[in-house]
């Protein structure tokens, strides 16, 4: 069925350092990849999405290429600061069964704290 | 300004107690879901309704109920069958093209606590 695992956090960075968090998914089909951000107490925001392979999804720095052959979305950005602090999810579309794409599906989250 | 609401914020409940969650959405999506997170198991699918008058269970439904009777609401009841309620629970809605879902937008959470 569909799922998508991510790295574990916390990761822990400081300002100005570069910022990978891995995702990689198991699907039929071709489904949409998502990175969505949840900022303490708040509800989740979409950070970028890719909706084919080879699509590069970008937003506010952060970067995530869909990557067929290795069915990866890894998040990346090359300056963290403080403010992206926050809880990071990689989702996908569709059931966990495969089939229609009615929904998403998250992973774990990954805590991002970057100190100053 | 359009988006989701979510209310209460914080509720306390005793248990044995059922408790309503309201979720409202003005951006005239058709389909609005209800999760369930919890720290380190991300999050969880409820219930999703992708029309009035119809909705589907989602992952984890056992100890839940919820009902569509509009497309801008979308409640979810918390039952006392639910055996480990305290969590996070977020609503979100999303227009769908076709069947397919290509983003949601999420409420600002309802944090249920039982007493």
């Amino acid at each position: 069925g569909n799922s998508v695992t991510q790295m574990e956090g916390p990761v822990t960075l400081s300002e100005e350092a570069f910022l990978t968090i891995n995702c990689t998914y198991t699907a039929t089909g071709y489904p949409s990849l998502f990175w969505y951000v949840q900022y303490p107490g708040e509800g989740l925001q979409l950070l970028l999405k890719a909706t084919k392979a080879d699509d590069k999804g970008s937003n506010k720095g952060f970067e995530a290429t869909y990557r067929k052959e290795t069915t990866s979305f890894h998040l990346e950005k090359g300056s963290v600061q403080v403010s992206d602090s926050a809880v990071y999810f990689c989702a996908l579309s569709g059931p966990r069964g495969g089939g229609a794409t009615n929904k998403l599906i998250f992973g774990t989250g990954t805590l991002l704290a970057v100190q100053p | 300004d359009g988006g989701i609401t979510q209310s209460p914020k914080y509720l306390f409940r005793k248990e044995g107690q059922n408790v309503t969650l309201s979720c409202e959405q003005n951006l005239n999506h058709d389909a609005m879901y209800w999760y369930r997170q919890d720290p380190g198991q991300g999050l969880r699918l409820i219930y999703y309704s992708q029309i009035v008058n119809d909705f589907q269970k989602g992952d984890i439904a056992e100890g839940y109920s919820v009902s569509r009777e509009k497309k801008e609401s979308f409640p979810l009841t918390v039952t006392s069958a639910q055996k480990n309620p305290t969590a996070f629970y977020l609503c979100a809605s999303s227009i769908l093209q076709g069947t397919r879902v290509e983003e949601l937008f999420f409420g600002e959470g309802s944090r249920l606590t039982v007493l």
